[in-house]
């Protein structure tokens, strides 16, 4: 079956503007992760989604960034006025529950280049 | 707070057994996991294990939890060239679903 798709795979965008990330989940995967794996850094949380409850945004590093998650399939991760530390690979990882072992798959990533 | 660390780099000959070697501060950690990355690819998990566990075998793959330390290891037994790649260890925080990630060891096999 499809794994996790997530668009777009490349986006270059000049320092200031929004952009808008989007996660496609494995069907039946009720828990979303999103995470961001910098430069010369490892992956850093951002945000999860577990069926109907409230989010878990802790990891979020700014109130620029926001995600939502409709109809508790796909997830759109909005990062607006965009600075250049955020350039980044942003993954996107869904798996069947948050609880026990449940593996997480992960996308190919969108890299964001801010310019 | 939680933090996971990891050796940057890891170089091995073909044949011979690699050892990644990781720890975490998390005490209340459920399950503790392997990543590899493999270049211009995603994250595929290798192996996980869960902490009342000691030891873990798959195959190619021994991972060894020393709890007590908080240190988690992989060993990879005749390691081939296309073990080549970036290894992630990373643990499931409580009772949260987020994983907390190592900055990632890159594993260089030489022929």
């Amino acid at each position: 079956g499809a794994g996790v798709s997530q668009s777009p795979s490349n986006k270059v965008t000049e320092k200031g503007k929004d952009v808008e990330l989007r996660c496609d989940p494995i069907s039946g995967h009720t828990a979303l992760y999103w995470y961001r794996q910098s430069l010369g850094q490892g992956l850093e949380f951002l945000i999860y989604f577990q069926g109907n409850s409230a989010p878990d945004k802790s990891g979020l590093p700014s109130d620029r960034f926001s995600a939502e998650r409709t109809g508790g399939s796909v997830s759109t991760l909005t990062i607006q006025r965009t600075q250049q530390e955020d350039s980044a690979v942003y993954l996107c990882a869904s798996s069947l529950s948050r609880d026990t072992a449940y593996e997480q798959y992960f996308g190919p990533g969108t890299r964001l280049t801010v310019t | 707070g939680e933090d996971v660390e990891q050796s940057l780099f890891l170089s091995v000959r073909e044949g011979d057994s690699s050892v990644i070697n990781c720890t975490y501060t998390d005490s209340s950690s459920t399950y503790l996991y392997w990543y590899k990355q493999e270049p211009g690819a995603g994250l595929q998990l290798l192996t996980y294990i869960f902490s009342n566990m000691d030891m873990k075998q798959d195959q190619r793959l021994t991972v060894l939890l020393n709890k007590k330390d908080k240190h988690l290891s992989l060993r990879i037994a005749d390691t081939q060239t296309g073990d080549s790649a970036i290894y992630f260890c990373a643990e499931k925080s409580g009772n949260t679903g987020k994983l907390i990630f190592g900055q990632g060891t890159t594993l260089q096999v030489k022929p």
